[in-house]
């Protein structure tokens, strides 16, 4: 595709559940990243894939969180027993190199009832 | 710790006026951005700003970097509505991947 596409859009899960987040960055790109945006808020990091691997996961904020990106293109963002805090708009970015210019995806957002 | 702050957060302006968001952040940093973003789509990268002194201009905006002062500064001249959306300035932190955002400014332009 054109750009970074994020699917869903929209996420409702009840508290407790378990839910996925799905990014396909532009083709080609082998950086990604996470970002989580609350209401009224800029983004905060997530994490950081360089290809395959998690080069920077340090703004994960618990082990309920955890990404991957096994072959170095969609990656998917996994939150175990969710809680209603963790509800926001997840943000994916990708980027050709690390040092070049990121596109952003529209984000899910995600409401834990 | 990098700390980015935006102000005003919320601004409501006519069209035709000229008007300036600001953007300070804490510590030193190699890189800023300035982004914008309508609801419910992508956030839309207009500048990046490298060195001191830096000025880009695009269109009705203007963006500059003052690194001694830690500012950056959004001009806006002659709004138009089609400008309403919120402006984010984000900065690189420790680690060059890693953006701290200031929290946005809602900017709304009556026609």
């Amino acid at each position: 595709g054109a750009g970074v596409s994020q699917t869903p859009s929209n996420k409702v899960t009840e508290k407790g559940k378990y839910v996925e987040l799905r990014c396909d960055p532009i083709s080609g790109h082998t950086a990604l990243y996470w970002y989580r945006q609350s209401l009224g808020q800029g983004p905060e990091f997530l994490i950081y894939f360089q290809g395959t691997g998690a080069a920077d996961d340090s703004g994960l904020p618990n082990d309920r969180f955890f990404a991957v990106r096994p072959e170095g293109s969609v990656s998917t963002l996994k939150i175990q027993r969710t809680e209603r805090g963790d509800s926001a708009v997840y943000l994916c970015a990708s980027s050709l190199f690390l040092d070049t210019e990121a596109f952003f995806g529209q984000g899910t957002r995600l409401t834990v009832v | 710790e990098l700390k980015v702050e935006q102000n005003p957060l919320f601004l409501s302006m006519q069209e035709g006026k000229n008007y300036t968001i600001y953007c300070n952040y804490s510590t030193t940093s190699d890189r800023l951005y300035w982004y914008r973003q309508d609801p419910g789509k992508s956030l839309e990268s207009l500048f990046v700003l490298l060195s001191n002194g830096a000025v880009k201009q695009e269109g009705r905006l203007m963006a500059s970097l003052d690194t001694k002062a830690r500012l950056s500064t959004l001009h806006i001249t002659a709004a138009v509505h089609d400008l309403s959306a919120t402006y984010f300035c984000a900065v690189e932190g420790k680690r060059n991947y890693q953006l701290i955002w200031g929290a946005g400014t809602k900017l709304i332009i009556k026609p």
